[in-house]
């Protein structure tokens, strides 16, 4: 089945500590995207990538790295420049990064708690 | 002013009622709005698209758009319990690219 697969689903971190989390889809979706989730907060988005080798940031990138070497990967990789990360990582996919606007699709979420 | 406002809730309907939930966003030029479901711990899912001016019905759910307003709602007709769930209304950021941005959501419990 086509969709967006994200792992690890749970994650904890000791402070100090890089950890990267996987997004992969098989949608055939040239867009993608991570999203960070706050308790009672709407979704901001950290970065987003239009084509393969080329992204941008969004509004709080900072103390996040990402890569898009694959149209099927972007990971994302929490730095320990990241002063507050524990929260859940979505990564979303659309068909197309611009143009008529399109639905997002999201993974199942990755929940990061640093200890 | 945050771009995308809503009533954090919770609202609670009793089953069967409609529930009418709401939102406002900040940038005229926006042409795309978005409903999205989220039950607790889990992620997003898209449960309604809304391009023009009006209404537009699927199933249980109509969505109504006013641009002038600056003013988008959901309704759900005929509640049931499994509607229970945070509602994240979105529309897409200026810039030309297919970025969305979301309101922190509204609430919802529908109680038998």
């Amino acid at each position: 089945d086509g969709g967006i697969t994200q792992s690890p689903k749970y994650l904890f971190r000791k402070e100090g500590q890089n950890v990267t989390l996987s997004c992969e889809q098989n949608l055939n979706h040239d867009a993608m995207y991570w999203y960070r989730q706050d308790p009672g907060q709407g979704l901001r988005l950290i970065y987003y990538s239009q084509i393969v080798n080329d992204f941008q940031k969004g509004d709080i990138a900072e103390g996040y790295s990402v890569s898009r070497e694959k149209k099927e990967s972007f990971p994302l990789t929490v730095t320990s420049a990241q002063k507050n990360p524990t929260a859940f990582y979505l990564c979303a996919s659309s068909p197309q990064g611009t143009g008529v606007a399109g639905e997002l699709f999201f993974g199942e979420g990755s929940r990061l708690t640093v200890l | 002013q945050k771009e995308v406002e809503q009533n954090s809730g919770p609202l609670s309907v009793p089953e069967g009622a409609i529930a009418s939930l709401n939102c406002t966003y900040s940038d005229r030029g926006s042409q795309s709005f978005f409903w999205y479901r989220q039950y607790s711990g889990k992620s997003p899912e898209l449960i309604m698209s809304i391009y023009s001016n009006g209404d537009k019905e699927d199933g249980r759910f109509t969505a109504q758009l006013n641009k002038a307003s600056q003013y988008v709602s959901l309704l759900i007709r005929d509640s049931q319990p499994s509607d229970s769930a945070t509602y994240l209304c979105a529309f897409r950021g200026p810039g030309g690219y297919n970025k969305l941005i979301f309101g922190a959501g509204t609430r919802l419990a529908v109680h038998p």
